[in-house]
């Protein structure tokens, strides 16, 4: 069966400073991958997405940027945080047809608070 | 206006009440439908996924389309407290398969 993973489940950082969040998938090969961001109360918003190595999609500007180093790994990162990159980071994967059930699955979350 | 909206709640029911929680959509050409559950801090769930027009069951959970009126359901049966948490629909439309539609999530609360 197919698995994700997400880590660091929570962080702390001041502004200005580098931040890193990976994602890997098992049990899948050439998935699709994607960065969301849900805001407190609010709906999930698309960072990025990729469907395949080095192919990174940006849905929103933004002081953040992703890559994409390894078919099943995703790494959402950022060469300054600002305190408005605060909230929860979801790294998801699917399989991007039909024939396998056109649906999306989520790891645990990345809490980042920004300060 | 936004593609899927759904109400956020909260919706507050006792123990052993029928929940329906519902979205409704703009785009004609969805034809993938989901539900997830999303606990406090934790990442959604993936509860029921349908495809096109339909009831699909699932022991307490019950998931309805009617592309007619554009518009999707979640019942649950005998809802439990564990039942508490976000239940977001989310949808995807063909050939696009890269793109999923979330609508904002209703806060569900049973009480004991």
């Amino acid at each position: 069966s197919q698995t994700i993973h997400q880590w660091p489940a929570t962080l702390v950082q001041p502004v200005g400073s580098p931040l890193s969040l990976e994602c890997t998938v098992e049990g899948t090969s050439n998935p699709n991958l994607y960065w969301y961001r849900q805001a407190a109360g609010r709906g999930l918003q698309l960072l990025f997405y990729s469907v395949g190595i080095g192919q990174i999609s940006s849905e929103v500007p933004q002081n953040l940027s992703a890559s994409r180093p390894q078919d099943r790994q995703f790494i959402l990162s950022s060469k300054k945080l600002l305190l408005s990159d605060s909230g929860f980071y979801l790294c998801a994967w699917s399989t991007g047809t039909a024939s396998s059930g056109n649906t999306i699955y989520f790891g645990e979350g990345s809490w980042l608070t920004v300060v | 206006q936004k593609e899927v909206e759904q109400d956020p709640g909260p919706l507050s029911v006792p123990e052993g009440a029928i929940v329906s929680l519902n979205c409704t959509y703009s785009n004609s050409a969805f034809q993938y439908f989901m539900w997830y559950r999303q606990y406090s801090r934790k990442g959604p769930e993936l509860l029921m996924y349908t495809y096109s027009s339909g009831n699909k069951e699932d022991g307490r959970f019950t998931a309805q389309v009617d592309k007619s009126s554009k518009y999707i359901s979640l019942f649950i049966r005998d809802s439990q407290p564990s039942d508490s948490a976000t239940y977001l629909c989310a949808m995807s439309v063909r050939p696009n398969f890269n793109k999923f539609y979330f609508g904002s999530g209703t806060k569900l609360n049973v009480k004991p």
